[in-house]
């Protein structure tokens, strides 16, 4: 069965580069949710989208930016990184609203910021 | 703003031992509740999603109870092994979808 995809695996930046992280949900899933796991931490919620829009925001700097396109892949963009973006970054995503809202995860992204 | 604790952090057992992870959370106005299992520095792998209307799921050796009045949930593993050696982590849904998780219980089961 298809899984979430994200690309890339590994990143490494310096401080004050970008980096543009990508999703691409499970067919047919319509609402993706980007979350930051720093190191011994749980994940936190960054930010999510239904049907190409913004649906819900939760701790995410003002320094990152994401959206979704019309193929529902997302892209999470970064700018003017700190050594504290470091952190493991987990896309998930589920089905049209009303099937339970099961989230299914990607295998993450791992940003290092030196 | 929704809590979820899980009790123990970490927990080591011999193997063949029934394992008891729990969970409590704050607000009762949940959506549903997942388990997930995560290994060191990989991702989340979802084990079992209880709906706010059900008691329980069960799944092979991992059985899930949901007590959606006082804010609990416990994962049963039964019968533990070696390769059940994982963080596992707790996360709620409110009625905004959005998973907010425990600090996880890590649980190593010694050969």
């Amino acid at each position: 069965a298809a899984g979430v995809i994200q690309s890339p695996r590994h990143l490494i930046k310096e401080k004050r580069e970008t980096a543009t992280l990508k999703c691409y949900p499970i067919p047919r899933h319509d609402t993706v949710y980007w979350y930051q796991q720093g190191p011994g931490q749980d994940p936190q919620f960054l930010i999510s989208f239904y049907e190409k829009m913004q649906s819900d925001k939760g701790s995410i700097p003002d320094r990152f930016s994401a959206q979704q396109f019309s193929d529902y892949h997302s892209e999470l963009n970064m700018s003017s990184l700190e050594l504290g973006d470091s952190a493991l970054y987990f896309c998930a995503s589920s089905p049209p609203l009303g099937a339970y809202n099961e989230q299914f995860f990607g295998p993450g992204t791992r940003l290092t910021v030196l | 703003k929704q809590e979820v604790t899980q009790i123990p952090a970490a927990l080591s057992v011999p193997e063949g031992e029934n394992l008891v992870l729990n969970c409590s959370f704050t607000d009762s106005a949940i959506y549903n509740l997942q388990w997930f299992r995560q290994d060191p520095g990989k991702g989340l792998t979802s084990l079992l999603l209880i709906q706010s209307s059900q008691r329980e799921q069960t799944s092979g050796r991992l059985n899930a109870s949901l007590d959606k009045s006082s804010g609990r949930s416990t994962l049963y593993i039964a019968a533990s092994q070696p390769g059940d050696s994982a963080t596992y982590l707790c996360a709620v849904v409110t009625n905004d979808y959005k998973l907010s998780f425990g600090a996880g219980t890590t649980v190593t089961v010694r050969a």
